[in-house]
């Protein structure tokens, strides 16, 4: 299975500043790749798919990029209201496999 | 607005099994497949398999295939998850989600409220 990787663990910033969270594919997944947000107590919300597409209503401040075996979701001015665990995920090949999570914590 | 509405939470004991229902409105239900994961205390997302409730087709990750069966019930827009044999290790909380759409079948748009099953003597 495509195992996916995420860094770094935990990322802490100030409101207002940018926050680069990470994914690796072990193989290439093209550009089959979403990433999701995780508040916590809450079920996961799809951000982005086709690796730079954004979801309904999601805030312009979020965008992905990347393609192959290396991803990236960019914050671009961190918000209190982003604290939470991202997680991407593939969907290149069986089975769907998720990333371990990144977590935002804004000081 | 889509909704998709889990059953409560759930306490078994080891060997037993679980059956989580995962009922939808505000699309029709037969346009979407439906996914179930899980994700055990703070730990990531691990999927376990999907349906195609229009054509009943189904799907598991082969860790799972063995004890887990996912069936859906048009007349009550309700999609099921059964899981056996359970062990400790299934102690989690588990997921279902809304495929996106017939071109993006595998990305989620839409969540249930997870259903935390607890495996313990």
């Amino acid at each position: 299975e495509i195992v996916m990787t995420q860094s770094p663990a935990t990322v802490s910033l100030s409101p207002g500043e940018r926050a680069t969270l990470t994914c690796r594919a072990s193989q290439s997944v093209d550009t089959k790749l979403a990433w999701y947000q995780q508040k916590p107590g809450q079920a996961p919300r799809l951000l982005i798919y086709g690796a730079s597409t954004r979801a309904t209503d999601l805030p312009a401040r979020f965008s992905g990029s990347g393609s192959e075996t290396d991803f990236t979701l960019t914050i671009s001015s961190l918000q209190s209201e982003d604290l939470a665990v991202y997680f991407c995920q593939q969907y290149s090949r069986w089975p769907l496999t998720f990333g371990g999570g990144t977590r935002v914590e804004v000081k | 607005q889509v909704q998709l509405v889990q059953s409560g939470a759930e306490l078994k004991k080891p060997g037993a099994s679980v059956k989580v229902s995962c009922k939808t409105s505000g699309y029709t239900f037969t346009s979407n497949d439906i996914n179930w994961m899980r994700q055990a205390p703070g730990q990531g997302l691990e999927w376990l398999g999907w349906i195609n409730p229009n054509t009943g087709d189904t799907g598991y990750s082969l860790k799972f295939r063995a004890r887990v069966t996912i069936t859906s019930d048009s007349s009550l827009r309700t999609a099921y998850m059964e899981l056996t044999s359970l062990t400790s290790d299934d102690t989690a909380v588990y997921y279902c989600a809304r495929g996106k759409d017939i071109r993006v079948r595998l990305v989620f748009d839409s969540w249930g409220q997870g259903t935390l099953v607890t495996v313990s003597s």
